[in-house]
């Protein structure tokens, strides 16, 4: 069963631009969630999706917003980068409602210049 | 809002000693999971616990639910050299809207051979 995949892997942009991330879950998962991995703050939750509808946003400005599509597959977006989202964003999908496991993909290292 | 308090923050160790680290809440959790990220990779879950006082193996590792629901240890025992990583507690309520973890800060884990 392929895991969670992620593209791209690693990107740099400048100030200013926008960047969109791609996620395809497990196959048969539903459900995808991303998270922003940083040294500072460590992981922490910014939005997740089920059935192309969002149910759940963390605490992150409207410069970051995501869908997801009816194969499940899901992109994030960041406009107007500024230098502090330079950032690991993993993406992860559920194995089901009540369990909490969450299985991530390898991640997108996001630069910003 | 929800935080995990993870100890310690880092260890070093002689291969072959056992590991201890846990993680404490503010509030309770329904389920506690425990993952391990390696340099340049997503995290990987290690171990997920779903009741209190639940006490469950992987190998060589060993986690437990804590009874008060607002606390969780992992133990390595035998530490090998591949134990290296970071290795994060999270927490999970299912039900209504609470689709996310949250996660611990992370306990990065060096192994001297």
């Amino acid at each position: 069963k392929a895991g969670v995949t992620q593209t791209p892997r690693y990107l740099i942009k400048t100030r200013g631009q926008q960047v969109t991330l791609s996620c395809s879950p497990i196959s048969g998962h539903r459900s995808v969630s991303w998270y922003q991995q940083t040294p500072g703050q460590g992981l922490q939750f910014l939005f997740e999706y089920f059935s192309e509808t969002q149910r759940n946003k963390g605490n992150f400005p409207g410069r970051f917003s995501g869908r997801q599509f009816s194969n499940s597959r899901s992109e994030m977006n960041v406009s107007t980068l500024e230098l502090g989202d330079s950032a690991l964003y993993l993406c992860a999908s559920l194995r089901g409602p009540n369990t909490g496991e969450l299985f991530f993909g390898e991640g997108s290292r996001l630069t910003v210049l | 809002g929800q935080q995990l308090n993870q100890s310690p923050q880092s260890m070093f160790i002689q291969e072959g000693e056992d590991v201890s680290m846990n993680c404490t809440s503010s509030s309770i959790f329904n389920t506690w999971l425990w993952y391990k990220q390696d340099p340049g990779e997503g995290p990987v879950l290690l171990i997920a616990l779903y009741k209190a006082g639940e006490l469950t193996s992987n190998g060589r590792l060993t986690a437990q639910f804590g009874i008060t629901r607002k606390d969780s240890f992992l133990n390595i025992s035998a530490s090998i050299p591949s134990d290296v990583g970071i290795y994060f507690c999270a927490g999970h309520n299912s039900g209504g809207s609470n689709y996310k973890l949250t996660f611990g800060k992370g306990t990065l884990l060096t192994v001297n051979p």
